[in-house]
């Protein structure tokens, strides 16, 4: 079965990096496309990112672009998000979630239990 | 930028009753609109893809319908796990850019 395990979240200062990782197995990882996905507390879901199945095309939401990478790792089946120049705005529950196409699809099959992000000083 | 609008956004209703929600998008986004069902603490879940397919696994009270930019979630009967927060969520054209409805939670009456 799916699985997504998402690892990297923390509490971080303003202005600072952090990294996240989504392991992901029970699927051929290096197929499909990849997304993160985002909550901040009490709130809706907000898309941040996605990449295709080999890392060569990659888009992003406006509000992290420039800021955001996404990243990932096929030999390691493990998806990276790195987060620079971190902003209270940016605090949120991340999730990575599965693109059922190579490319990018028009939905997300399966999801992480995502892993939470607090920008604080 | 494509926005998605969700009515209501709280639906108190019963168990065995029927629940009716609602998307619309600023302009046309064809047929590409997914449903997702996320309970509190929990990741969201795939219901609907492609305006009126249901996910694998999801049970047939499940249905979807509506193309352009008028779409429905029917429920038809509540059970006790229905309850829940329900987004739609939507793909641009080019460059693909997704964004989600604002939900409609859906509660006990």
């Amino acid at each position: 079965q799916v699985q997504l395990v998402e690892s990297g979240g923390g509490v971080v200062q303003p202005e600072k990096s952090l990294r996240l990782s989504c392991a992901a197995s029970g699927f051929t990882f290096s197929s499909f496309g990849m997304h993160w996905v985002r909550q901040a507390p009490g709130k809706g879901l907000e898309w941040v990112a996605v990449i295709s199945y080999d890392g060569s095309n990659k888009y992003y939401a406006d509000s992290v672009k420039g800021r955001f990478t996404i990243s990932r790792d096929n030999s390691k089946n493990t998806l990276y998000l790195q987060m620079n120049s971190l902003r209270a705005e940016d605090t949120a529950v991340y999730f990575c979630a599965k693109d059922p196409t190579a490319l990018t699809g028009y939905y997300m099959d399966y999801w992480g239990q995502g892993t939470l992000v607090t920008v604080s000083s | 930028e494509i926005v998605l609008t969700q009515s209501p956004a709280t639906l108190s209703l019963s168990p065995g009753e029927r629940a009716t929600l609602s998307c619309r998008a600023s302009q046309s986004v064809r047929s590409y609109l997914a449903w997702y069902q996320q309970k509190p603490g929990q990741a969201p879940r795939l219901l609907i893809y492609d305006a009126s397919n249901r996910a694998t696994g999801i049970p047939a009270r499940f249905s979807g319908s509506g193309s352009g930019t008028d779409f429905t979630l029917t429920i038809s009967s509540l059970e006790p796990e229905d309850f829940a927060v329900y987004y739609c969520q939507q793909r641009s054209n080019w460059p693909p850019l997704f964004t989600f409805g604002p939900g409609t939670k859906v509660d006990i009456k």
